[in-house]
């Protein structure tokens, strides 16, 4: 079963203290790997898409990665107005059919 | 501003009602997904339309349905309501291309009292 898992479900840094967010999948066909972020009460906002295992984005603080099962967010000296809800999302190809999987989330709070 | 405008913003109706999402996606975008976040169950694909016709259905319930129009907005339509289908509903897009990132809007709290 496709399948996308994410962890920690909540983390608590202090501003500057770097961490690492993960999200492992287990999907047949995989097109494409997104990272978004989540305010409260608002809509995901997309960050990046990674495609292939070993492929790297930079963005800011924030930089993802891929491997074969797995993706990580790192974040670099966090500030407080990193905090939001982090998501990973998976598009699968399942016999020509696209779909997208999301995680269920990371909720992220840095503290000043 | 991802582009993706969803109204209304809030609906809180009663169990057994009926009540219409809508969504304008992003110029240019001729894919519209629709998904529903609860708290304990974080974002549910429902269902995609391509340029007028359906692409790809999700969990979505027989008692919801969607559709597309001709000028690619598109509507959720939710029936006879529980309380259970109180929620966030999202509606996203995505450009040209068999792996595009979705763009979300701000989605439309429903509450069913």
């Amino acid at each position: 079963e496709d399948q996308v898992t994410q962890s920690p479900e909540a983390l608590r840094l202090q501003e500057g203290e770097s961490s690492s967010l993960n999200c492992s999948y287990t999907v047949s066909g995989l097109r494409g790997l997104f990272w978004y972020r989540q305010d409260p009460g608002k809509g995901p906002e997309f960050l990046f898409t990674l495609y292939s295992a070993g492929e790297e984005k930079e963005k800011e603080r924030l930089k993802a990665t891929l491997t074969k099962k797995e993706s990580f967010l790192h974040i670099t000296a966090p500030k407080p107005e990193d905090s939001a809800t982090y998501l990973c999302a998976v598009q699968a190809d399942t016999s020509g059919t696209y779909k997208y999987i999301f995680g269920t989330g990371t909720r992220l709070k840095v503290l000043a | 501003d991802s582009g993706v405008t969803q109204t209304p913003k809030h609906l809180i109706t009663a169990t057994g009602q009926r009540v219409t999402l809508r969504c304008s996606p992003r110029s240019g975008d001729l894919s519209v997904y629709w998904y529903q976040q609860s708290l304990d169950q974080g974002l549910q694909f429902l269902i995609q339309y391509y340029n007028g016709e359906e692409r790809a259905k999700g969990n979505i319930l027989e008692r919801f349905s969607a559709q597309q129009f001709p000028d690619l907005h598109s509507e959720l339509n939710l029936s006879s309501l529980e309380l259970g289908d109180s929620a966030l509903y999202f509606c996203a897009s995505s450009g040209p291309g068999s792996n595009q990132p979705q763009h979300f809007g701000d989605g439309t709290r429903l509450s069913i009292l």
